[in-house]
């Protein structure tokens, strides 16, 4: 089963207005963390938002925000007020803890595009 | 805003041939990793580093790859004998703690001729 499920391949949003990028994981550990980077066409990694397993608020970073539903076991993530800049391809990743270290996941992505 | 740096940006290669892939992490973290992405691909974790020994690593990290924290301040992934599939992106983060968010690098796009 893979470990990180992002279904929607494209989006589109308008300008101005919000967007939801879905992100579904799996694990049974007791404690992970859930992350969404943002990786532009110029190819960088850009860190924007993290919630950890035991975190009862959703986290929330600017217009960034992350909807953890734990029970569900997924954690998408809601841009308000979405700009041009906005446009790339948004990447869900989990950490796994083991006792020797962390193990990542990373899903397949999302790419979106801001429509003026 | 301190940064992950990598160098070089982007390194041709020749099949068999060994290459370093340099980073220099933010200088106040503590937890060091390697990942590649293929091209269209999605990002995938190689190997995390922490007190001066690997903590953690994937399949992937087989016999031909290794990492080093030579001195204070570089990280550094060397492949020993390259193939064809090597041909990816490779990103070095850094983090302040094991449960921190990861600050990536730009990058070094390395490509197996």
């Amino acid at each position: 089963a893979q470990k990180i499920t992002q279904t929607q391949p494209g989006m589109f949003v308008q300008e101005k207005e919000a967007v939801t990028l879905d992100c579904t994981y799996d694990t049974s550990d007791q404690s992970y963390g859930l992350f969404w980077y943002k990786q532009p066409s110029s190819g960088e990694m850009i860190f924007l938002i993290y919630q950890g397993s035991y975190d009862e608020q959703n986290a929330t970073e600017g217009r960034y925000s992350l909807n953890f539903q734990k029970a569900r076991k997924s954690a998408n993530l809601v841009i308000s007020a979405s700009q041009l800049g906005d446009s790339a391809m948004y990447f869900c990743a989990m950490r796994e803890e083991r006792d020797t270290g962390n193990q990542f996941y990373f899903g397949t992505g999302t790419s979106l595009t801001v429509i003026p | 805003e301190p940064e992950v740096t990598q160098t070089p940006s982007h390194q041709v290669t020749q099949m068999g041939q060994e290459v370093i892939l340099r980073c220099v992490p933010i200088s106040n973290h503590l937890y060091f990793y390697w990942y590649r992405q293929i091209l269209g691909q999605k990002v995938e974790f190689l190997v995390s580093f922490y007190n001066n020994e690997i903590s953690e690593k994937s399949e992937i990290f087989d016999d031909q790859f290794s990492v080093e924290r030579p001195d204070g301040s570089n990280f550094t992934l060397k492949i020993r004998s390259t193939k064809l599939e090597d041909s990816a992106m490779y990103f070095c983060a850094s983090g302040a703690g094991r449960d921190q968010p990861q600050h990536f690098g730009d990058g070094t796009r390395l490509s197996i001729l």
